[in-house]
């Protein structure tokens, strides 16, 4: 059955190392969004892509996190370099909405299991 | 910033028992919906309300949409301990900006037999 993939499941990594977080969104899905789950904080949009151009980054420190959209079977985010801050579990969600980018649209997000990073 | 509280935030019952969960906001919204998490995955879709007013049933949960859509709530009755999870609300903004939600604080909650 269709569902949003994400790898890897789990990263740990030091440091100042550069991660790479892969997502794979429903086909035939124009919308693709990251997010990031702590304790604290609870979930944050990072961004969102609408027929794979970057729709509002707003959420993403710019400094060290890009997000991409290669093809429309493909979204990274890049973490360049990771601080131990960035431990979270990063999310990826993919949807159906308006294909101008404007309009509201109650369409549901449907959520990949996550990436657990931890940076020590 | 659109903010989304949960109330409460944490909540452990027995089995049977019945429950709410509140959802506020000082802003108003176009569409709210609720998903649960389960540990080691990501957040599921069981409602999306947008009328205020509005009222859905799903099963044992009833969720509803406050009059000025600034504010909605979830009951479930007869809890299981399959209702355990992480509930959260996410409101969609009315200014536009397609299918973008802000999610709320969270409400863990836990049903023992």
């Amino acid at each position: 059955d269709a569902r949003v993939t994400q790898t890897p499941r789990h990263k740990v990594t030091e440091m100042g190392q550069e991660v790479t977080m892969r997502c794979q969104p429903i086909l035939g899905h124009n919308t693709v969004f990251w997010y990031r789950q702590t304790m604290m904080q609870g979930l944050e949009l990072l961004a969102y892509f609408r027929n794979r151009a970057p729709l509002d980054d707003s959420g993403m420190p710019k400094d060290r996190f890009s997000a991409e959209m290669p093809d429309a079977t493909l979204a990274t985010l890049k973490i360049q370099p990771s601080e131990p801050r960035d431990s979270a579990v990063y999310f990826c969600a993919s949807g159906l909405g308006p294909p101008t980018g404007r309009g509201i649209s109650y369409n549901e997000q449907f959520f990949g299991p996550g990436t657990r990073l931890t940076v020590l | 910033t659109q903010l989304l509280e949960q109330s409460p935030q944490f909540l452990s019952i027995q089995e049977g028992e019945n429950l709410t969960v509140y959802c506020n906001s000082s802003s108003v919204f176009s569409s709210l919906q609720w998903y649960r998490q389960e540990p080691g995955e990501g957040p599921v879709l069981l409602v999306t309300v947008v009328t205020g007013g509005e009222v859905k049933k799903l099963k044992r949960l009833t969720f509803q949409f406050g009059d000025a859509r600034k504010d909605s709530s979830l009951h479930i009755t007869a809890a299981q301990p399959g209702d355990t999870g992480l509930y959260l609300c996410a409101g969609a903004g009315v200014t536009g900006g397609g299918n973008k939600l802000t999610f709320g604080t969270g409400t863990q909650l836990k049903v023992e037999l």
